[in-house]
């Protein structure tokens, strides 16, 4: 069983547009992450959620809303797409909020904003 | 603000070589270090996690240290097969109880060729 799934694994659509990336974690863990790989492959956190509630936001345009309807589930909603937001976007988890605890990655989900 | 550089960015070597990838990073109060794997067009595998208080972790044929004082992490990659070709990642994060930010390295690409 896949540990972090994201959905879809690339989406590519045109600027203006709404979209949302999904997540799943089946590890019973309390934390979530979504991380933005841009094209010079730098890997920057974004958010992160502790059993449903906001813990880290980072600076990040407000186009972008994370919503955690359970601590399993954490989904990116992307407004008014641009073509700088195209990049791979990952999500994460850890069994706690606490630096303490190895974080586990999804596979990620390839954005194209033409 | 942590900044975290891996040198060097490629290394290709023939099979059967052992191998050093370097991590650095400006600021030492981290709380650990996380080295992780990236194969093309998939995501992130955790490798080791070594705590500020170790200075070395095993796993197999890797074997990563810590050294705070220097800002530096390796990790040892004994008896390099084909398999071990990937982007090799060091993510550093600070001592937080809320929510982990991991400031990651560019990675180094690794070619073990057959």
């Amino acid at each position: 069983d896949t540990a972090v799934s994201q959905t879809p694994k690339y989406l590519v659509t045109q600027m203006g547009n709404d979209k949302s990336i999904k997540c799943e974690q089946n590890l019973g863990h309390d934390t979530m992450y979504w991380y933005k790989q841009d094209s010079k492959k730098f890997l920057k956190i974004m958010f992160s959620y502790n059993n449903k509630e906001l813990i880290i936001n980072e600076t990040v345009p407000n186009r972008f809303s994370p919503k955690s309807p359970d601590k399993a589930h954490l989904n990116l909603h992307i407004n008014s797409l641009e073509l700088g937001d195209s990049a791979v976007y990952f999500c994460a988890s850890s069994r706690r909020a606490d630096s303490s605890y190895e974080q586990y990655f999804g596979p990620g989900t390839r954005l194209t904003v033409t | 603000k942590q900044e975290v550089t891996q040198i060097p960015a490629a290394l290709s070597v023939p099979e059967g070589e052992n191998l050093v990838l370097n991590c650095s990073f400006t600021d030492s109060a981290i709380y650990n270090l996380q080295w992780f794997r990236q194969d093309p067009g998939k995501g992130l595998t955790s490798l080791l996690l070594i705590q500020s208080s170790q200075r070395e972790q095993t796993s197999g044929r890797l074997n990563a240290s810590l050294d705070k004082s220097s800002g530096r992490s390796t990790l040892y990659i004994a008896a390099s097969q084909p398999g071990d070709s990937a982007t090799y990642l060091c993510a550093a994060s600070p001592r937080e109880t809320s929510g982990s930010r991991l400031t990651f390295g560019e990675g180094t690409q690794l070619t073990v060729n057959p």
